[in-house]
């Protein structure tokens, strides 16, 4: 697995959808349920917000939506909230116990 | 609830060893692989390695290997990250989480420990 590239910043008014990419995903048949997302506020632990690339657990908002189109995965906010602001880090499983994060995007909500 | 609690934080000297704790409750302790990350300050999410308390096999990142020690404690459901010689270079947010089952996704999260490590 190579390394995952994600925009270093997003910025979005309050009641605005934005859209974080994340390249470098296979694109394999089934690699779609190795996607994850997580959201982290300042000084806070990571939080699980998307996995298998579309599925939201359960507590987390439905304005979190994920998408895997080829070697892309999304992540969709919609009705940006300014407790959404946090730093967005996509995910994948690469094999033998060994799991890549990319490098993460800033979320400003204006 | 499940959850898995840190040891707190640490503050030590280049040369030292340092073992720092993550607790597992409201689940089978065995039955899940647990991993580690490491953030560095302002930096981003770092895969460092993940332990299958059951049978106590543990896999490493290739960053990683041969840096620290990966290893878990079934009689207390506690996992384990050690340094034998710390340096300044391993300071840093080192996270517990664990693996779902047959799933590539990564929940809970621990709630962090950090390391410096200073003269």
């Amino acid at each position: 697995q190579s390394a995952l590239t994600q925009p270093a910043s997003v910025s979005g008014s309050p009641g605005q959808s934005i859209t974080i990419s994340c390249t470098g995903i296979s694109s394999d048949d089934g690699s779609y349920k190795l996607v994850s997302w997580y959201q982290q506020h300042p000084g806070k632990a990571p939080k699980l917000m998307i996995s298998e690339a579309s599925q939201r657990p359960s507590g987390v908002s439905n304005r979190f939506s994920g998408s895997k189109s080829g070697n892309t995965a999304s992540l969709t906010i919609s009705g940006l909230q300014a407790e959404d602001e946090a730093d967005y880090y996509c995910c994948s499983y690469a094999g033998s116990m060994f799991w890549v994060f990319g490098g993460g995007t800033r979320l400003t909500v204006l | 609830e499940v959850q898995l609690v840190q040891s707190g934080a640490e503050v030590k000297k280049p040369g030292e060893s340092l073992r720092i704790s993550c607790e597992a409750s409201g689940y089978t302790f065995t039955s899940y692989w647990i991993g580690w990350v490491r953030q560095m300050p302002g930096k981003g999410l770092e895969w460092m390695g993940v332990i299958f308390p059951s049978d106590s096999d543990t896999r490493y990142s290739p960053s990683f290997q041969g840096q620290v020690t990966i290893s878990a404690d079934k009689s207390n459901s506690t996992a384990f990250l050690h340094w034998n010689s710390l340096k300044a270079s391993d300071s840093a947010m080192y996270y517990c989480v664990r693996r779902g089952v047959g799933t590539a996704w990564l929940h809970p999260w621990g709630q962090g420990t950090l390391v410096t490590v200073s003269s």
